[in-house]
């Protein structure tokens, strides 16, 4: 079974730092798919950023990019010049790659505070 | 333009009652999932229907029935509603081949 573990209950930093948060996954598959997930208060699922395990390149948006480490389990979320708008929780997610096994495995979420 | 709607938004009710959360997705994709988020905000898929056929059934009670009258709907049914019942419901879509789910508004279902 596949698990998802971040290892960051709650961080926090100030407006305009860079902030890393962690994430591991564990898993049998080659074929899957890995994402950031932002809930912000008002509690909607915000997609962040995807990243195919097939693609060796780091997925980047803007200000947020992921270091993507296949052989170590490891995919962590860079966030850059750090926004008050961040605030939110940030849960990283697996999915396998695979028509009707294809649902969402979540991390617990780290909750991420930025500070003015 | 909403991708993913569910209604109600919120939902208060007493113990022991029925009730129904609809969920509607105009993005064209063939399947759809609900996904429980509990009070210490950790989310986990109950089921997914693929057009309006259960693939995915993730050890829910009985007391929870999902319906799909067309791969555009899938409504949460909930029998004889229990205080552990209490939880954000997400509804979600996603394309085939799968590649990424989209997430409604979330219904906060609070039980007294």
């Amino acid at each position: 079974a596949q698990t998802v573990t971040q290892s960051q209950p709650e961080m926090s930093v100030q407006e305009a730092e860079t902030v890393t948060l962690s994430c591991t996954y564990d898993t049998s598959e080659s074929n899957y798919y890995l994402f950031w997930y932002k809930q912000p208060p008002s509690r909607q699922m915000i997609l962040v950023i995807r990243q195919e395990a097939y693609k060796q390149q780091n997925a980047t948006e803007n200000r947020f990019s992921v270091n993507f480490q296949k052989a170590a389990k490891s995919f962590s979320l860079k966030i850059s010049d750090s926004q008050l708008g961040d605030t939110a929780m940030y849960f990283c997610a697996f999915m396998k790659r695979l028509k009707g096994d294809d649902k969402i495995i979540f991390g617990k979420g780290t909750r991420l505070h930025i500070l003015p | 333009d909403t991708a993913v709607s569910q209604t109600p938004k919120y939902l208060v009710t007493q113990m022991g009652n029925d009730k129904s959360i609809k969920c509607e997705q105009n993005l064209g994709h063939d399947t759809m999932y609900w996904y429980k988020q509990d009070s210490k905000k950790f989310l986990k898929i109950m089921f997914s229907y693929n057009n309006k056929e259960l693939i995915i059934n993730e050890t829910v009670p009985n007391r929870f029935s999902p319906k799909s009258p067309d791969k555009a709907h899938l409504n949460l049914h909930i029998n004889s509603l229990e205080l552990g019942d209490s939880a954000v419901y997400f509804c979600a879509s996603g394309a085939s081949p799968p590649n990424e789910q989209f997430f409604g508004p979330g219904t906060r279902l609070t039980v007294l």
